[in-house]
C-alpha cells in the first residue's frame, strides 16, 4: 500500500486513441502532480494541482489534459498523442506546495505507436 | 534554470564495495532530496538535508549536504543487492520549485 495508486500501470496507444490516466491518493494530501519520466532525462513537473486548482503548468501540449475533480483524485486525459510522448507517467502527492516530501505512485508506462 | 548533475550515471558494483555518487549544481538549494527508484516502481524519498554540511545517515547510507548548499552527495557502505536502483537528486528552490537530477542508475551485483 504506496498511499498513491495509479492506473493503468501499462498503457499502448495508437496516435488517434483517446485514453486516460488514474492517480488516487489516499494520504489525505492537498497537493498532486504529474510528471514525466523519459530515458536519458530528469524528470519533468507536468502540472500542479493544489486544493483542486491548477497552479502549475509547465508548457505542456494541449494533447495532455489534466483534471482534478477533487483532492484524492488525479486524471491526465490523453489524445492525439505522438510517439516521442512514449514515457513514464507518474503521480505524486504532498501534504502542501512546499515540496519538502513527495510520495510518487508506481506510474503508467506509455507506449504510443 | 537550475540544473542538477548527478555523476555517475552509471555504476556497477559487486556486493560489499563501497561507492558515492554525486550531485551538483550551480545554483543554490533551500534543500535537498534524495530518491531510491526501483524498476516498476515510482520514486521514494530517502532523506531531506536542509543545512549546509549538513550529514545525515540511515544505516549504510551518509547523506552530506555541501556548504554552500549547492551540491550533495550519497555514500553507500558495503553495498547490497538490494541497494540496486536508480538514485535521484531533486533540489527546492525558495520558491518552492523542485528540480531533479538525471540520476544515478546503480546495479550491485551479487
Amino acid at each position: 500500500e504506496t498511499g498513491v495508486t495509479q492506473t493503468p500501470r501499462h498503457l499502448v496507444m495508437g496516435m488517434t486513441n483517446k485514453k486516460s490516466l488514474k492517480c488516487e491518493q489516499h494520504l489525505g494530501h492537498n497537493a498532486m502532480y504529474w510528471y514525466k519520466q523519459s530515458a536519458k532525462k530528469p524528470l519533468e513537473l507536468m502540472f500542479v494541482y493544489n486544493f483542486k486548482e491548477q497552479t502549475e503548468n509547465n508548457s505542456v501540449p494541449s494533447r495532455f489534459s489534466p483534471e482534478c475533480p477533487n483532492s484524492s483524485h488525479l486524471f491526465l486525459h490523453l489524445h492525439t498523442l505522438q510517439p516521442e510522448d512514449s514515457a513514464l507517467y507518474l503521480c505524486a502527492s504532498s501534504h502542501g506546495v512546499k515540496r519538502e516530501k513527495l510520495f510518487f505512485g508506481s506510474g503508467t508506462q506509455l507506449s504510443v505507436l | 534554470t537550475q540544473l542538477l548533475e548527478q555523476s555517475p550515471q552509471f555504476l556497477s558494483i559487486q556486493e560489499g564495495e563501497n561507492l558515492t555518487v554525486y550531485c551538483n549544481s550551480s545554483s543554490v538549494f533551500s534543500s535537498l532530496q534524495w530518491y531510491r527508484q526501483e524498476p516498476g516502481e515510482g520514486p521514494v524519498l530517502l532523506v531531506t538535508v536542509v543545512t549546509g554540511g549538513e550529514v545525515k545517515k540511515l544505516k549504510r547510507l551518509t547523506f552530506q549536504f555541501g556548504d554552500a548548499r549547492k551540491d550533495s552527495s550519497l555514500h553507500i557502505t558495503a553495498a547490497q543487492t538490494g541497494d540496486t536502483g536508480l538514485y535521484l537528486c531533486a533540489g527546492e528552490n525558495a520558491g518552492n520549485m523542485l528540480t531533479f537530477g538525471g540520476g544515478t542508475r546503480l546495479m550491485v551485483k551479487p
